[in-house]
């Protein structure tokens, strides 16, 4: 039962340009969502969070947006650097029902091109 | 101000043999979780303790895993008569726990579990 699905195992583009990473959800108790990237043999680096009582959270070059009623997020990259080429994963926690832990998506290998 | 720390990084083991795979959580944070990546998959929730208590290890496979986090040093996961199927990246997060809603959680570097 995959509670977080990443549908694009892979995702390139160009220097520059906007980088779009997106993640579904099943499980209508999940009311906070993260995103973190990691890198090979290492482990997973906590980028941007988004409460559920939110729409939008920005941080630098990214941006975190959640739909609700689509239980859809997604993760926008601009401008896109090659040192952003990495896997980025998704990850969700139900606070009330499942506490701390985090479900995560199988990830998504971005690679942008110089 | 250090990460998470988790030692060793690489461990190979033969069939039968113990596994003990160590994490010391960022200065200050007093929970921690274990993780398991099997190849080509995502991460996989196993056990979330606070100092000296379990507290959801809905996660663990029900034989030969166990988890501790004593009063003093390393939270501890180990594995015994490992298995083939045991071969996997196991990561340790921890967070601060006076974050309220809000615990991100920040993960080690993880430990490479090889069974022969």
């Amino acid at each position: 039962d995959q509670q977080v699905k990443q549908n694009s195992p892979s995702l390139s583009v160009q220097e520059g340009r906007i980088s779009i990473l997106n993640c579904d959800y099943t499980n209508s108790m999940f009311d906070y969502f993260l995103w973190y990237k990691k890198y090979p043999a290492e482990g997973p680096t906590f980028l941007i969070s988004i409460s559920s009582i939110k729409d939008k959270n920005e941080d630098g070059r990214f941006t975190v947006f959640l739909n609700k009623s689509a239980k859809h997020l997604s993760l926008h990259i601009v401008p896109s650097q090659p040192g952003d080429s990495a896997v980025y994963f998704c990850a969700a926690s139900a606070r009330e029902t499942s506490g701390s832990r985090l479900t995560f998506g199988e990830g998504t290998q971005l690679t942008v091109n110089p | 101000n250090a990460g998470v720390m988790q030692n060793p990084r690489h461990l190979v083991r033969r069939r039968g043999q113990e596994a003990r795979l160590r994490c010391s959580p960022m200065k200050g944070h007093s929970h921690v979780y274990w993780y398991r990546q099997l190849p080509e998959e995502g991460l996989k929730f196993m056990v979330y303790l606070q100092k000296e208590n379990i507290i959801d290890e809905s996660g663990m496979p029900k034989e030969r895993f166990s988890a501790e986090f004593p009063k003093e040093g390393p939270s501890i996961l180990r594995i015994q008569q490992v298995v083939r199927g045991d071969s996997a990246a196991y990561f340790c997060a921890s967070s601060h726990p006076n974050r309220g809603a809000y615990n991100e959680q920040f993960f080690g570097p993880g430990t490479r579990l090889t069974v022969l």
